[in-house]
């Protein structure tokens, strides 16, 4: 069973499409996360929610935008696709309420390419 | 502001060496500090954590130490084998709740056999 899973696993697309990345977990956790992985590796968060709210949103263009239909799902929306966009996006979810530990589990990744 | 950095940016050691990767952290509200292995092509994946009220922790041949005063925490791999070469991240919480990690930069270490 895949605790986080995300779709597509590669995206290759020109600039200008819309495109939207899509992600589940199965761990019953009640907060997701989108991070982006540049060519150098740098992890940078994006968004959060928790329980269907967004409570991060980190200085990302408003080209980028989240949504999350319930707290198992949580995708990532991005219009007008610029060369800059191409990098690996993942998905991640932790449990914080409660008793939860805080251990951000990651998705596999999507490779996006814009070219 | 929210940063945390890490050093060095690659290592590389011979099988059977340690390996040992320091990051310092800004806010000193942080209470969880995670560090996570990416092998090529894979994700990220946690290795060990530790959080605040604790100095140091250690699972088999890996531990990370963390001095509050100085707002440093380390990781320390003992024994390296070939299958320890990755990139490895530091992560720090950062105050606001919810889990806000913000991320070192990485190190790529290489275990030459």
């Amino acid at each position: 069973d895949t605790a986080v899973s995300q779709t597509p696993k590669y995206l290759v697309t020109q600039m200008g499409n819309d495109k939207s990345i899509k992600c589940e977990q199965n761990l019953g956790h009640d907060t997701m996360y989108w991070y982006k992985q540049d060519s150098k590796k740098f992890l940078k968060i994006m968004f959060s929610y928790n329980n269907k709210e967004l409570i991060i949103n980190e200085t990302v263009p408003n080209r980028f935008s989240p949504k999350s239909p319930d707290k198992a799902h949580l995708n990532l929306h991005i219009n007008s696709l610029e060369l800059g966009d191409s990098a690996v996006y993942f998905c991640a979810s932790s449990q914080v309420g409660g008793v939860g530990t805080n251990e951000q589990y990651f998705g596999p990744g999507t490779r996006l390419t814009v070219t | 502001g929210e940063n945390v950095e890490q050093h060095p940016s690659t290592l590389s050691v011979q099988e059977g060496d340690s390996a040992v990767i320091k990051c310092t952290y800004s806010d000193s509200a942080s209470n969880y500090f995670p560090w996570y292995k990416q092998e090529l092509g894979k994700r990220p994946q946690l290795i060990i954590d530790i959080r605040s009220n604790v100095g140091e922790k250690k699972d088999q041949r890996i531990a990370v130490t963390l001095n509050k005063t100085a707002k440093h925490f380390s990781l320390h791999i003992t024994e390296t084998q070939p299958e320890d070469s990755a990139v490895y991240f530091c992560a720090a919480s950062f105050s606001g709740g919810y889990n806000k990690l913000i991320f070192g930069a990485g190190t790529r270490l290489a275990v030459h056999p």
